[in-house]
């Protein structure tokens, strides 16, 4: 069965820099999630998508933004990166409804030194 | 402050045993509840979910419990295998929005 993909998987950028994260969620999914997830932490919620439009934001700082488009592919732009911003990034998908699971996806992991 | 507080933080136990993790919330909104198991550089993939309606469920070896007036649930690995070893999410989901609020995580490590 088809997942949810990320790309890149790894990225290392200087501080400062931006950083573009991609997420391919699984078909026929229209929901997308953004989590964070520190070393040794749990996961954070960022922001989510339904058809392409935010339906719910989380703990996710001013420096960052995020889209859906209209394939339902989403997208996390990072700006002014910071030493701090260094973590595994999850993209998850789900279908419409409250009721469906959350898929993750393998997680892109972001190195800012 | 942890709206959804995982114990403990860390288990080891023998192949063949039973592994017990534990997760309470506060939010009376909190409406469904997934765990998800982690493996190191891997997302976290759903193992087992309970509605609020539903005291128990199982699946396999893994059974979900839970109490809705003490605001608690549990998730038993009976059988615990070395392929267990991971680390444990118990989430929660309110009936607001869809996000996800994380337990802190467990990491269970079943000694062979």
């Amino acid at each position: 069965a088809a997942g949810v993909i990320q790309s890149p998987r790894h990225l290392i950028k200087e501080k400062r820099e931006t950083a573009t994260l991609k997420c391919y969620p699984i078909p026929r999914h229209d929901t997308v999630y953004w989590y964070q997830q520190g070393p040794g932490q749990d996961p954070q919620f960022l922001i989510s998508f339904y058809e392409k439009m935010q339906s719910d934001k989380g703990s996710i700082p001013d420096r960052f933004s995020a889209q859906q488009f209209s394939d339902y592919h989403s997208e996390l732009n990072m700006s002014s990166l910071e030493l701090g911003d260094s973590a595994l990034y999850f993209c998850a998908s789900s279908s419409s409804g409250r009721e469906e699971t959350q898929y993750f996806g393998p997680g892109t992991r972001l190195l800012v030194l | 402050q942890q709206q959804v507080k995982q114990s403990p933080q860390s288990l080891i136990v023998q192949k063949g045993g039973i592994s017990i993790i534990n997760c309470a919330y506060e939010n009376t909104a909190f409406d469904y509840f997934p765990w998800y198991q982690q493996f190191p550089g891997k997302g976290p993939a759903l193992l087992i979910a309970i509605r609020p309606d539903v005291s128990e469920k199982k699946e396999g070896r893994f059974t979900i419990s839970f109490n809705k007036s003490a605001k608690q649930f549990s998730l038993h690995i009976m059988d615990s295998q070395p392929g267990d070893s991971a680390t444990y999410f118990c989430a929660a989901r309110d009936n607001a929005g869809n996000m996800l609020t994380f337990g802190g995580g467990t990491r269970l490590m079943v000694k062979p």
